[in-house]
């Protein structure tokens, strides 16, 4: 049964970098029928996409975030990740890993991971 | 402000049936399709119909989506207060190459 798992660290301050990691056991990221995607939440408000990325390396990112945004793969761990750069205190969220399936359907989904920035 | 426009809450008794509306545009769920994702509060969303009514192994047939031009509807019958969390829709938007979300619809079970 597929998991996945988000890891990174939970506090950060404005204008770091954020840098998380989603851990997939149970099928190959390298399957080339779906997506790997991030999706956050911040407190007390809806879901929101961030981006995501096929198994051959092609990502979708959400436009007004692109040029803060990379969504890379490591096939050898079966791990794909998450950075933004220039983190501000509206980057305080609940981030998800989740997988997509075509067309566009989250299918599995971490347990999220809390990342607040705070000076 | 979602690109998905969805009620901020919906209210039933048990026992009852309700529907959830998601209104988007001819970018989004008029060529695409939508889906639905059922979120407990501080629990990871669940995914409740994909490809506009198909439910996911597992899902109870209790829970039924339509779409009708730029809309789609999540229906659910038979209403349990374990059915009470938060529901979004879903799709991918056309113009803006990304997938989006409506802000959600919180039901209360009576």
């Amino acid at each position: 049964q597929l998991q996945m798992q988000e890891s990174g660290p939970g506090l950060l301050k404005p204008s770091e970098t954020l840098s998380l990691t989603c851990t997939v056991s149970g099928d190959s990221i390298s399957d080339s029928s779906y997506y790997w995607g991030w999706i956050r939440q911040p407190p007390g408000k809806g879901l929101e996409s961030l981006g995501e990325i096929s198994s051959s390396g092609k990502t979708f990112y959400k436009p007004s975030l692109k040029s803060r945004v990379i969504i890379s793969l490591d096939t050898s761990r079966n791990q794909f990740s998450l950075k933004v750069t220039s983190v501000t205190a509206a980057d305080t969220a609940v981030y998800y890993c989740a997988r997509k399936r075509p067309p566009d359907a989250f299918d599995v989904w971490g347990p999220g991971t809390r990342v607040t920035v705070s000076s | 402000q979602s690109v998905l426009t969805q009620p901020p809450s919906v209210s039933a008794a048990p026992g009852q049936e309700v529907t959830i509306s998601c209104s988007g545009s001819s970018s989004n769920i008029g060529n695409n399709y939508a889906s639905w994702y059922q979120q407990v509060p501080g629990t990871a969303p669940k995914l409740l119909i994909y490809d506009n009514y198909k439910r996911p192994s597992g899902i109870p047939d209790r829970f039924s989506g339509s779409k009708s031009g730029t809309s789609a509807t999540l229906g659910i019958t038979g209403l349990q207060t374990g059915d009470e969390a938060d529901y979004y829709c879903g799709t991918w938007d056309t113009s803006l190459g990304a997938v989006i979300f409506g802000g959600g619809t919180r039901l209360t079970v009576l």
